[in-house]
């Protein structure tokens, strides 16, 4: 069974702070996606990494992906109240069409 | 592109009652998937169809939900005799397979509560 981790759990940090989260597995996928979820709402896709060592950048967001396929992380500078939300990531597996989410990280920017 | 729609957005229901949700992917995906959200939790995954094939079913699907997409287009999930451990959020995402590691997108959910 392929499982993701994510850390931390939970994060409360003060507008303007910078933060990295973690998304783990010692299982390889073949891609890797990041969504942000607020309350009472859908997963919302921020990017999907696909190469081993691929960064990109979404406006203050940088996303990694690892060079073995097995983990990435998400880095925003400056954060601002309007990034607070649920951070999952979701790995697609070498075969099959199963996604797998991790369990999420909390994140509370506060002004 | 109206993106992914699920209706109801609640339903509350008392236990025992059988209930239905419906999911509406985005018109040019072929691939449909259902999740179930608790509180804290990511997604876990239900169901997918390919067109109106259902390729796979998670263990947590038990004999009482069953899933349809009988055209390829929109489906339902149907939960008969609902128990209070079913309550939690539906989630319906669809994708385009016509090349590899193309991303799911969803729907705002169904959020079930059982009394």
């Amino acid at each position: 069974t392929q499982l993701l981790e994510q850390s931390p759990q939970f994060l409360s940090i003060q507008e303007g702070e910078n933060l990295t989260v973690y998304c783990n597995s010692s299982s390889v996928f073949s891609s890797l996606q990041w969504y942000r979820q607020e309350p009472g709402e859908g997963p919302v896709l921020l990017v999907t990494v696909v190469t081993g060592g691929e960064v990109k950048k979404l406006k203050r967001l940088t996303f990694q992906f690892g060079d073995a396929r097995k983990d990435s992380s998400l880095h925003i500078t400056a954060a601002q109240p309007g990034d607070t939300g649920l951070y999952l990531c979701a790995g697609a597996p070498l075969y099959g069409q199963n996604f797998v989410f991790g369990p999420g990280t909390r994140l509370s920017v506060l002004p | 592109d109206t993106g992914v729609s699920q209706d109801p957005r609640h339903k509350i229901t008392k236990r025992g009652q059988n209930v239905t949700f419906r999911c509406d992917p985005i018109s040019e995906h072929n691939r449909l998937y259902w999740y179930r959200q608790t509180l804290g939790q990511g997604p876990e995954f239900l169901t997918y169809f390919q067109n109106e094939a259902q390729l796979e079913k998670s263990r947590l699907l038990s004999d009482r939900f069953s899933a349809e997409r009988p055209k390829g287009s929109f489906s339902t999930l149907e939960i008969q005799r609902t128990e209070q451990g079913d309550s939690a959020m539906y989630l319906c995402a669809s994708s385009f397979q016509g090349a590899r590691n193309q991303p799911q997108h969803f729907g705002d959910g169904t959020r079930l509560s059982i009394l």
